[in-house]
């Protein structure tokens, strides 16, 4: 089975913070994800990755930047952060190299709370 | 502006009786079609597909449509669980236009009564 690993299950950051969500999946994945779900907005994607040291913004970019160092692994990085950004973020890793059907396989999500 | 659509944020059903969820779209490049469950602080988990090529998938209680002229598909549960309640997200993508990351609608909430 793929597992995708989220490093916390619950943060509590203070605004201003920098803050890293780490992810890791086991299943030499190529495509890793960040999205992020809040309530009446569904999932958001805000960066993606095709390959080691290759990034993409998504659709909500602005705040957060990523950084993917080893092919297992895609962080997401908040160099300040702001209360609008409390949501829950998922990660999420696809095969890529032609066997993909745009399945995603997701991590169980890190609720960050932004006081 | 919205390729992938869900306009019912919410549904009630009562146990054993059939969930109807329904997802739009607007891009015609769209090939392939996913529905993902998710409960409560966790992840979404893959529930059933659909290839463009089909109209019609079944796996067990879940079945997904897709009217590819009216860009419409749907999702049926029969008969509905309680467990069946979690948010229900539709997503697309265009796996023959390249690599790129699956749309997601913004969700339906089911809640099944018992």
């Amino acid at each position: 089975d793929v597992k995708v690993t989220q490093s916390s299950r619950y943060l509590v950051k203070r605004t201003g913070e920098k803050v890293f969500l780490e992810c890791v999946q086991d299943m030499d994945h190529e495509n890793m994800f960040w999205y992020r779900q809040d309530p009446g907005l569904g999932l958001r994607l805000i960066y993606f990755s095709y390959d080691v040291k290759m990034k993409e913004k998504g659709d909500i970019p602005e705040g957060y930047s990523v950084s993917r160092e080893k092919k297992e692994r895609f962080s997401l990085i908040l160099e300040s952060a702001s209360t609008n950004q409390t949501s829950m973020y998922l990660c999420a890793s696809s095969p890529g190299s032609g066997l993909d059907t745009g399945e995603l396989f997701f991590g169980e999500g890190s609720r960050l709370t932004v006081l | 502006d919205q390729q992938v659509k869900q306009n019912s944020p919410s549904l009630s059903v009562q146990e054993g009786r059939i969930s109807i969820l329904n997802c739009d779209y607007t891009n015609s490049m769209f090939d392939y079609f996913l529905w993902y469950k998710k409960y409560p602080a966790e992840g979404p988990t893959f529930l059933i597909s659909i290839s463009s090529i089909k109209d019609k998938n079944e796996d067990g209680r879940f079945t997904v449509f897709l009217n590819k002229s009216a860009k419409h598909l749907s999702l049926h549960i029969v008969p509905s669980q309680p467990g069946d309640s979690a948010v229900y997200f539709c997503a697309a993508s265009a796996i023959n236009s390249g690599n790129t990351p699956l749309v997601f609608g913004k969700g339906t909430r089911l809640s099944v009564i018992a």
